[in-house]
This record gives C-alpha cells, sequence and structure tokens, in this order.
C-alpha cells in the first residue's frame, strides 16, 4: 500500500512569504506527527494529531506555525511570515496510535531565502 | 520532560566487527523505544524497537537491550556491513511524544 506521502518535496520561498505544507499519512493512521529536522541533527517535535484534534502542539516554536487535520486524515502545516531560520526539512509520520511504529514521509525541504 | 541522551556521536568500525550505540532517557513512564535509521537525504526508517516489558530484542544482525532500571538502552549492530552507514537515531515515547537522540553516525570502514 501507499506510504506517507508530502508535497511540495521543494519549497523556495523569500523571507516574509506564507507556506503550506501538506502531508497524506496512510489510510487508517489515526496519529500523525510533524517534525522539523536541521542538518545534522535529529528530527524536533513540533505537533501531534490525534484524528481531528491537535493532542499535542508544544513543539511549535511559535505562533507563525500552525496546523490542520480538518478530517482526521490529510495534514497542513502553515507557516506565516517565513524566517531564514525556518529552513529546515520537515518531516510528517503517521502510526496506528500513540506508542506504535511511526512512518516517515519523504519530507519537504523548506529553504528561505 | 523527556530528555535522551545518544553516544557516540560518531562510531567507526571495520567492516565484520560490531557497532553499539548507547541511549540514556530521563522519564521512567517512557515505554516505547524505537531505533531509526536514516541515510543521507532520506528519510528515518524504523528498524527495531522494544517495549518496557522487554530487556532485550534481536532481529537478524541487529539487536536491542533495555535496561528501566537505569534508564538506558543499546543498539547492537554485528557483522557490519557498508551498507550500515547512515546515521542512526534512537527514541523514546512520553507523553504521546517520541523524544529523539541526536544520532550517531556510524562509519563502515572497508
Amino acid at each position: 500500500g501507499a506510504g506517507v506521502s508530502q508535497t511540495p518535496s521543494n519549497k523556495v520561498t523569500e523571507k516574509g512569504k506564507y507556506v503550506e505544507l501538506r502531508c497524506d499519512p496512510i489510510s487508517g493512521h489515526t496519529a500523525l506527527y510533524w517534525y522539523r529536522q536541521s542538518l545534522g541533527q535529529g528530527p524536533e517535535f513540533l505537533i501531534y494529531f490525534q484524528g481531528t484534534g491537535a493532542a499535542d502542539d508544544s513543539g511549535l516554536p511559535n505562533d507563525r506555525f500552525f496546523a490542520v487535520r480538518p478530517e482526521g486524515s490529510v495534514s497542513t502545516l502553515k507557516i506565516q511570515r517565513t524566517e531564514r531560520g525556518d529552513s529546515a526539512v520537515y518531516l510528517c509520520a503517521s502510526s496506528l496510535g500513540g506508542g506504535n511504529e511511526q512512518f516517515f514521509g519523504p519530507g519537504t525541504r523548506l529553504t528561505v531565502l | 520532560g523527556e530528555n535522551v541522551e545518544q553516544h557516540p556521536s560518531t562510531l567507526s568500525v571495520q567492516e565484520g566487527d560490531s557497532a553499539v550505540i548507547k541511549c540514556t532517557y530521563s522519564d521512567s513512564a517512557s515505554n516505547y523505544f524505537p531505533w531509526y535509521k536514516q541515510e543521507l537525504g532520506k528519510r528515518p526508517q524504523l528498524i527495531i524497537d522494544i517495549r518496557s516489558n522487554v530487556g532485550e530484542k534481536k532481529d537478524q544482525r541487529i539487536a536491542v537491550t533495555l535496561n528501566k532500571t537505569a534508564k538506558h538502552f543499546s543498539l547492537h549492530i554485528t557483522e557490519t556491513q557498508p551498507e550500515d552507514s547512515a546515521v542512526y537515531f534512537c527514541a523514546a515515547y512520553s507523553n504521546y511524544q517520541l523524544i529523539w537522540g541526536a544520532g550517531t553516525k556510524l562509519i563502515i570502514k572497508p
């Protein structure tokens, strides 16, 4: 079956612009996670959805970052007024529920010029 | 909250030798400990995991041990091969989050 997919694979934007990153989880996976990974570092937790609701958004760095999952499947990570420091690979993962294997998407490489 | 420390940051071993990567965690309530392998430019992929009710788990050349009392767990790779070269991350599941170690770059020397 299909794995986790993310679009776009690459996104280059200018400082101050708004971007949306999309994640399509594995069908039937109720849990969805967003991470951010900078070069040479491990994934940094951003937000966790269980179904449609954000069960834990404590990892979002500030109020420029927001994520939704309106129907409990596809999720969109939204970043307003992008800054150069937002440049990273944004990874999405899904699982059958908390505490189970997380399957990762290929990531979106965001570059803010 | 949970804190995961991973050592070493870089590990270089001769092909055919064994490699051991160690992690410690702080939250005694953590109950799930996966290990992920990430090759350059690719997504992390699970290679083995262990739950807190088990002390050891093995899958061919890969094994993981867990010491709940000491709050540490280790990844063991035997008979290393060139394709084992990658960055390895340990993680601990706590409060609905996977807290990740900083990663170990494993280099297999021919």
